[in-house]
């Protein structure tokens, strides 16, 4: 299995607050993803990062930030979370290369009430 | 855009059935990458198979095997001898190529619940 970590696995918030989700990998990929899954929808790209420092939006990034400081830890950060903002959240890693498959970590279920 | 279609939102089969879950996808990439993703309900998402643009051939791993059809913009996923272990969602996914870099992102579809009764 690919090495990567998420933290928290679950975490409940209040409405305003900020929020940090973690992702740490063991594999020096070179890109990282955040995706966000809600029913009816599969998943949905909201940042991803093609090196250290390097960081673009995707699909859905409105009221997220990242940063990548290292090759091995990747942050999502909720600046003032909203309740449309509950999901599960998926890092994903990806090797050099257009042909190579994304390995996922196992998921952040988070909730803000 | 690019978008990947999964019309059956769920399927129920009986044990020892064969269930095919259908995916119809769009791009305007030449090359592109096709991948389907398995989802228990631990909720980790586990990685398939993937299938380039270029190479047809289907392929078979055990009870899996998988029908690509560039002509009509599907790649299915036929499970053979269903098992109740095999209940899970399914996801296909199409990667793109991302306009600023060498990065690619995968669009997935909204997933297939298959649930396989003992």
């Amino acid at each position: 299995d690919a090495g990567i970590t998420q933290s928290p696995r679950h975490k409940v918030t209040e409405t305003g607050t900020p929020v940090t989700l973690r992702c740490h990998q063991t594999e020096n990929h070179r890109y990282m993803y955040w995706y966000r899954q809600d029913p009816g929808h599969g998943l949905r790209l909201i940042h991803y990062s093609y090196g250290v420092k390097d960081t673009d939006k995707g699909e859905v990034s409105d009221g997220y930030s990242v940063s990548r400081s290292k090759t091995e830890d990747f942050l999502l950060t909720l600046e003032s979370a909203t309740s449309s903002q509950t999901s599960v959240y998926f890092c994903a890693i990806s090797e050099v290369g257009t042909n190579t498959e994304a390995f996922f970590g196992q998921g952040t279920r988070l909730t803000v009430v | 855009a690019q978008k990947v279609t999964q019309a059956q939102t769920e399927i129920s089969v009986v044990e020892k059935e064969d269930v095919t879950l259908d995916c119809v996808y769009e791009t305007r990439d030449t090359t592109y990458y096709l991948f389907w993703y398995k989802q228990p309900p631990s909720g980790e998402l586990v990685f398939l198979i993937r299938r380039n643009s270029f190479d047809e051939q289907n392929e078979i791993s055990g009870r899996y095997s998988w029908n690509f059809q560039k002509s009509t913009s599907s790649f299915n996923f036929t499970i053979t001898a269903s098992q109740v272990v095999d209940s899970a969602v399914y996801f296909c996914a199409l990667s793109e190529l991302i306009s600023s870099g060498s990065a690619r992102q995968l669009t997935f579809g909204s997933g297939t619940q298959l649930t396989v009764l003992p």
